[in-house]
């Protein structure tokens, strides 16, 4: 069956970095497009980046351009999150999802919270 | 960016009653290739966002056929024709047809009376 399994969550202080993995199976991962979806505390759903299949096109969140980096290792079935300058309002559970006609799709992860604290 | 509004915020249901949630974007969801694109999810407490339809209405596999969406243009609704307790959780709405970014509704809590 499908999965998709984040992991790299932690506590981590202001301006520090962190990166997030997200390990694919029982899809074609190299076929998918894929995102980041995060969820603050008591929060609702906020899209973050998404990258084409072949890892040719990439875009943002405002909120997070130019600090966070989406990357895939399609040999090795796996996406990638890499936040630096953290801030307090990046605290968040982040979720990985497949992408289907218009977005996030049918495939999400368990979610790996990312806590930014001093 | 699009803003999708969502009401109720809460909404009190009864176990075997409809329920309807309403969604509302700031620009219409057509796109250029003729499809609206909006999705429609279901958070259980304590689990993943699970999608339940995209464009509209179009339902996930595995999606009971209680669960319905309809709209056009800016105005979309998601059905229970009867609420179950596996229900019970938050919904959202989500467009995907002008992005980035893609922008999700702030969510309806559907919760029992």
């Amino acid at each position: 069956q499908v999965q998709l399994v984040e992991s790299g969550g932690g506590v981590v202080q202001p301006g520090r970095s962190l990166r997030l993995s997200c390990a694919a199976s029982g899809i074609p991962f190299s076929t998918y497009g894929m995102h980041w979806v995060r969820q603050a505390p008591g929060r609702g759903l906020e899209w973050v980046a998404v990258i084409w299949n072949d890892g040719g096109n990439k875009y943002y969140a405002d909120s997070v351009k130019g600090r966070f980096t989406i990357s895939r290792d399609n040999a090795n079935n796996t996406l990638y999150l890499q936040m630096n300058s953290l801030r307090a309002e990046d605290s968040a559970v982040y979720y990985c999802a497949s992408t289907s006609l218009g977005g996030p799709g049918e495939y999400w992860g368990q979610g790996a919270l990312v806590t930014v604290s001093s | 960016d699009v803003v999708m509004t969502q009401s109720p915020p809460i909404l009190p249901v009864t176990l075997g009653q409809p329920a309807s949630i309403s969604c509302r974007s700031s620009q219409s969801l057509v796109y250029s290739d003729g499809n609206t694109y909006l999705s429609w999810f279901q958070q259980r407490p304590g689990q993943s966002p699970r999608r339940l339809l995209y464009k509209v209405s179009i339902r996930d596999s595995g999606v009971p056929d209680r669960f319905s969406g309809s709209g056009s243009g800016t105005d979309f609704t998601l059905k229970i024709s009867r609420v179950e307790a596996e229900d019970l959780g938050v919904y959202y709405c989500m467009q995907g047809t002008h992005w980035p970014p893609y922008t999700f509704g702030q969510g309806t809590k559907l919760e029992i009376k």
